[in-house]
């Protein structure tokens, strides 16, 4: 079962836009990490945010978490028509704090 | 490093046929992890070793799939025999020391029919 949920399913937006992604989760965590899947590929780390941390950026990526209510979201800023992927957030699901459960993803679609 | 590397990228075999799926993780990596893909059910994880060893295998959907890792540079996914709703990519992935980033692989898509 999964322990992140994206929000939205699919999103579609112009370049130069913001492009905002959710995730909603269970049980409490020590870090809560973002990967993108281009399509027909492997899933690639973006990002990992720690329980104790409340925003990270990474270049164009902003990352937050809110613990209080177990969410993160994901924000693109100017986004470009590379950056076309679905996106997920993984959790660690086992209490050794070693295997990652993924939602579902967010499709991002940016035209030109 | 040239990644984690999987083989086949695609496979396509008829019911009942045995199908094995190979994975090289990333040198130096500890843990390595089998996910199985699809629209319905998403990612899920099959199984995870660590230093060779299957550590949690409870993801693993029935007896007809199993897996080792007889060294730190190779693994397989076995499916003895197939059926179409296994059809699925599969993907491995590499990691150091447990959940702090995974690499991934390309995947392995897989049709049964």
């Amino acid at each position: 079962s999964q322990q992140g949920e994206e929000d939205p399913q699919a999103l579609s937006i112009q370049e130069g836009e913001n492009a905002t992604m959710n995730c909603s989760y269970k049980t409490s965590i020590n870090n809560l990490q973002w990967y993108r899947q281009n399509s027909g590929r492997g899933l690639v780390h973006l990002i990992l945010i720690r329980s104790n941390e409340r925003e990270k950026h990474s270049g164009r990526l902003r990352v937050t978490l809110d613990t209080s209510k177990k969410s993160s979201s994901l924000l693109i800023t100017a986004s470009r028509a590379a950056d076309t992927a679905s996106y997920f957030c993984a959790t660690v699901y086992n209490q050794a704090g070693t295997a990652l459960i993924f939602g579902k993803g967010t499709t991002l679609s940016v035209s030109s | 490093d040239a990644g984690v590397i999987q083989s086949p990228r695609h496979e396509v075999t008829e019911m009942g046929q045995e199908v094995t799926l190979r994975c090289k993780p990333i040198s130096g990596h500890d843990y390595l992890f089998w996910y199985r893909q699809t629209m319905m059910r998403g990612l899920e994880l099959l199984i995870y070793f660590n230093n060779n060893v299957p550590i949690d295998d409870s993801g693993m959907p029935e007896d007809r799939f199993s897996a080792k890792m007889p060294n730190a540079s190779f693994s397989t996914l076995k499916i003895q025999p197939s059926e179409p709703r296994d059809s699925a990519v599969y993907f491995c992935a590499s990691s150091y020391r447990g959940a702090r980033g995974y690499t991934f692989g390309s995947g392995t898509r897989l049709t049964v029919v």
